[in-house]
């Protein structure tokens, strides 16, 4: 399994706000990474996929970077509805792995 | 609009068996993989396996092999996980998700996932 190492584990920020949640894998995973905004109660949403590519219907104000083992995802402006946990996957291999999660409390 | 419906919550028994459904509307339901992916208590997730409607073709994550089954019925546009003998540790929140495989891969959208609570 390719472990994914999110950081922070939470953290704290005001509306409208600039956000950088960073993910790691243990090893190359190429542009094999996508992000996910999951609110407890919700499905989880897919925002990012491919490392870098906006979902359709997502906002611009989230934004993804990196490659091989270095990831980050941006939110430029943070809203209310983006106080959730934020996920990062590789799928780089067919068997699929997910980081730990970064809370996000607004 | 792409939907996948799961039911909200089951509660059941340990040594009891499950089969959770997961229902799609909104696209051809035999073009994408399913995956299964499970949420402990206060954890992360987890992909336990997927199914191909078009040919019932299965993959599993080797921890949660011979642990669970995953199938499909493209009849009915439903795909199933489930267990012959629950177990308390099988307590989570399991989701579906739908697989779409371009020059990435990725899971979406999500059903809103099914609370399962096994007694001991």
């Amino acid at each position: 399994d390719i472990q994914m190492t999110q950081s922070p584990s939470s953290l704290s920020a005001s509306i409208g706000d600039r956000v950088s949640l960073t993910c790691r894998a243990a090893w190359d995973v190429s542009t094999y990474l996508n992000w996910y905004r999951h609110t407890p109660g919700k499905a989880p949403q897919l925002l990012i996929f491919s490392a870098s590519k906006l979902q359709s219907g997502v906002p611009s104000r989230f934004s993804g970077s990196g490659s091989g083992t270095h990831f980050t995802l941006t939110i430029s402006s943070l809203q209310p509805e983006d106080s959730a946990i934020y996920y990062c996957q590789q799928t780089y291999t067919s068997l699929p792995t997910f980081g730990q999660g970064t809370r996000l409390e607004i | 609009e792409v939907q996948l419906v799961q039911p909200g919550a089951e509660v059941k028994k340990s040594g009891e068996p499950l089969k959770l459904s997961c229902t799609a509307s909104g696209y051809n339901f035999t073009n994408y993989w399913i995956a299964w992916v499970r949420q402990m208590p206060g954890k992360g997730l987890e992909f336990m396996g997927i199914v191909h409607p078009r040919d019932s073709t299965v993959r599993y994550n080797p921890s949660f092999l011979h642990q669970v089954t995953v199938s499909a019925d493209k009849s009915i546009n439903t795909a199933y996980l489930q267990w012959t003998n629950l177990k308390a540790s099988d307590t989570a929140i399991y989701y579906c998700a739908r697989l779409a495989v371009e020059w990435g891969s990725w899971f979406d959208p999500w059903g809103r996932g099914t609370l399962v609570t096994v007694s001991p």
